[in-house]
């Protein structure tokens, strides 16, 4: 029944190191997304994508980059990480002309990622 | 761009009292705004949503209602229950926005027994 899937749940790593979350669906979407969840800021959007190899920023893209190498995975990049970029990442997908509608967004179960 | 603003930001109810929850939204364009429940240490899941053409929206204990001219829009519950118990985020986006949500800052709702 899964459909969105972010393969890491929980992760703790140091400031300066490379960190990729994953995001994989398996519905054949074309539109994915990266959000970032913190207490207070609600869900802000980091990065998207409409097809494969193409990326556009979100409202909150510094210090993050994407990769969309194939359909079914977008991933997000901390080349660097910092202590501000704890927080929870949540990846979403879309089929791409069916309206909008939030029965057709799916959402993954979240990355929680501590940097130290 | 869209800027979505929600309040409160926390809210405490005692069991059977209704809730509501309001947001405003900046950009007229806008004209589908969903409303999301996430429970702790889940995805956030679909509640109830609306468009712009209808003014409110009712779904058992859950109604939406819709202002377009002041821009904002509200989320009620009615008898409430413990299980209600969660975050609750409204968002805001345009049918062209590719499913691109803008989403508000949140509500805890604690419903106390």
């Amino acid at each position: 029944d899964v459909k969105v899937t972010q393969s890491s749940r929980y992760l703790v790593k140091r400031t300066g190191e490379k960190v990729f979350l994953e995001c994989v669906q398996d519905m054949d979407h074309e539109n994915m997304f990266w959000y970032r969840q913190d207490p207070g800021l609600g869900l802000r959007l980091i990065y998207f994508s409409y097809d494969v190899k193409m990326k556009e920023k979100g409202d909150i893209p510094e210090g993050y980059s994407v990769s969309r190498e194939k359909k079914e995975r977008f991933s997000l990049i901390l080349e660097s990480a910092s202590t501000n970029q704890t927080s929870m990442y949540l990846c979403a997908s879309l089929r791409a002309g069916t309206g909008i509608s939030g029965n057709t967004i799916y959402f993954g179960e979240g990355s929680w990622l501590t940097v130290v | 761009g869209e800027n979505v603003e929600q309040h409160p930001s926390t809210l405490s109810v005692q069991e059977g009292d209704s809730a509501v929850i309001k947001c405003t939204y900046s950009d007229s364009a806008s004209n589908y705004f969903p409303w999301y429940k996430q429970e702790l240490g889940k995805r956030p899941q679909l509640i109830i949503d609306i468009r712009s053409n209808v003014g409110e929206k009712k779904d058992q204990r859950i109604a939406v209602t819709l202002n377009k001219t002041a821009k904002h829009f509200s989320l009620h519950i009615t008898e409430t229950q413990p299980e209600d118990s969660a975050v609750y985020f409204c968002a805001a986006t345009s049918y062209n926005q590719g499913g691109k949500l803008i989403f508000g800052q949140g509500t805890e709702l604690s419903v106390k027994p």
